[in-house]
């Protein structure tokens, strides 16, 4: 059954630093994604990021990058130059190739960020 | 694009009533829906999977005649919550895909609170 971990329940950082959130993830399936999302207090669920276990380069959107180490079953999401609006939940999650009927999005605990002025 | 409405976006019944929450892709279709539920600090569980056509599948220890889901057509889907109680308070939200590789991301409605008195 796939798996999930993030062990940050609560991360901090100041304004315009780098942030790295971790996740592991357990999975014996050869084929999956894994995925970053944004959740402010507002409750909506905001995309981040995509890497497929595949990809060998790491994904990258603006300010969002993921540390990607397969070997380690690793994704860690990195936010650059931080900014007051990155205060939110963030939760790591996966879809793998084949679930024996739908290929379920299964989030980790979740990490709450907050950005300090 | 990519975009999921949900509504009502908050909900208040009293205890024994009925409540239904829609869910709907606007901008392209969704054979496949699937729903969350979320305790306040915790992270999202999945409930069911919803599919046009077909009878929900559900999760482990979701009980399906209290969380009645019908997927009537290719854009819309809704959650009845039967008979609710106190307990069933919670903020539930739906996500559509437009592909059920596991490299497609969700996207996600704005999610649903619902409180029972």
């Amino acid at each position: 059954a796939q798996k999930i971990t993030q062990t940050q329940p609560g991360m901090f950082v100041q304004e315009k630093e780098a942030v790295t959130l971790d996740c592991t993830y357990d999975t014996s399936d050869q084929s999956y994604g894994l995925f970053w999302y944004k959740q402010p207090s507002s409750g909506e669920m905001i995309f981040l990021i995509y890497q497929g276990s595949y990809d060998e380069q790491n994904a990258t959107e603006g300010r969002y990058s993921l540390n990607f180490q397969k070997a380690r079953k690793s994704a860690n999401l990195v936010i650059s130059a931080s900014q007051l609006g990155d205060s939110a939940m963030y939760f790591c999650a996966m879809r793998e190739g084949f679930s024996g009927g739908y290929n379920k999005l299964i989030f980790g605990a979740g990490t709450r960020l907050a950005v300090h002025p | 694009g990519a975009v999921v409405s949900q509504h009502p976006s908050r909900v208040i019944c009293k205890s024994g009533t009925s409540v239904k929450i829609e869910c709907r892709s606007l901008d392209f279709q969704a054979t496949t829906m699937f729903w969350y539920r979320q305790f306040p600090k915790q992270s999202l569980m999945l409930m069911a999977t919803s599919n046009e056509g077909s009878k929900a599948t559900y999760e482990q220890g979701v009980e399906k005649d209290k969380f009645l889901i019908n997927h009537a057509s290719l854009t819309l889907s809704t959650l009845t919550v039967t008979s609710a109680h106190p307990e069933d308070s919670s903020f539930y939200i739906c996500s559509a895909e437009i592909s059920s590789s596991y490299n497609s991301p969700l996207h996600f409605g704005n999610g649903t609170r619902l409180t029972v008195t």
